[in-house]
């Protein structure tokens, strides 16, 4: 099956930084998704981004489809876009089968 | 709109015990997953359906079952209960399809077994 790895698995930041997340994978895909679960482990949807860029405030993610990978900007981070991000695919089959890669934590300090 | 809601929220079980974990949405959602969480590992696919009376194995199907009898409802089963399912359980929907298959998860249920 298709994989999916992202990096770095642990990112500290000071408030105010900038940072960047990666999703690699290994196969076509005509669907990838980033996700932000916070403290408390809710789960939101940030980006459906399989292929472009796209910008929502002070994230923005671009995907290249064609070297199977994703990123993932945040500007001027905030205490607030702490937690766990994720980046999940599906196979340009269209199965339906959503996979996860295991997440960057972000930890940004005051 | 609830969106996504998981019954129960917690759950302790002795080993070899049985239960059922619901999911229910009200967006009329052709497509719902059941993931695991655990520490480090991300979320895996245990099951999911594309529609309503279908299923199919995820990356983790083992010790588990589903059944999709309602079109609102998504039920995951662990008929006898192991200490390696301990985890939290996620489910989620989407419209499915190309183009719309952007999920909405639930609030999760955490899960012991003892």
């Amino acid at each position: 099956g298709i994989q999916v790895e992202q990096s770095p698995p642990d990112l500290i930041l000071q408030e105010g930084a900038n940072s960047t997340l990666r999703c690699n994978f290994s196969d076509s895909v005509n669907n990838l998704q980033w996700f932000h679960q916070n403290p408390w482990g809710q789960l939101i949807n940030l980006f459906y981004i399989p292929s472009g860029t796209k910008q929502n405030g002070r994230l923005s993610a671009t995907t290249v489809a064609t070297e199977r990978y994703s990123l993932l900007y945040i500007s001027s981070s905030q205490t607030t876009d702490s937690g766990v991000y994720f980046c999940a695919v599906e196979h340009s089959s269209n199965t339906g089968k959503l996979i996860f890669g295991q997440g960057t934590t972000l930890q940004v300090k005051p | 709109n609830a969106g996504v809601t998981q019954t129960p929220k917690f759950r302790v079980l002795k080993t070899g015990q049985s239960m059922t974990l619901l999911c229910a949405q009200d967006m009329n959602h052709e497509y719902m997953y059941w993931y695991r969480q655990d520490p480090g590992m991300g979320l895996r696919l245990i099951h999911y359906s594309v529609g309503e009376g279908t299923t199919a194995k995820g990356e983790v199907p083992d010790g588990y079952n589903v059944s999709r009898l309602k079109k609102q409802n998504f039920l995951l089963g662990l008929e006898s209960a192991a200490p390696s399912q301990t985890s939290v359980y996620f489910c989620a929907s989407s419209s499915g399809g190309a183009g719309a298959n952007v999920l909405t998860f639930g609030a999760g249920s955490r899960l012991t077994v003892l």
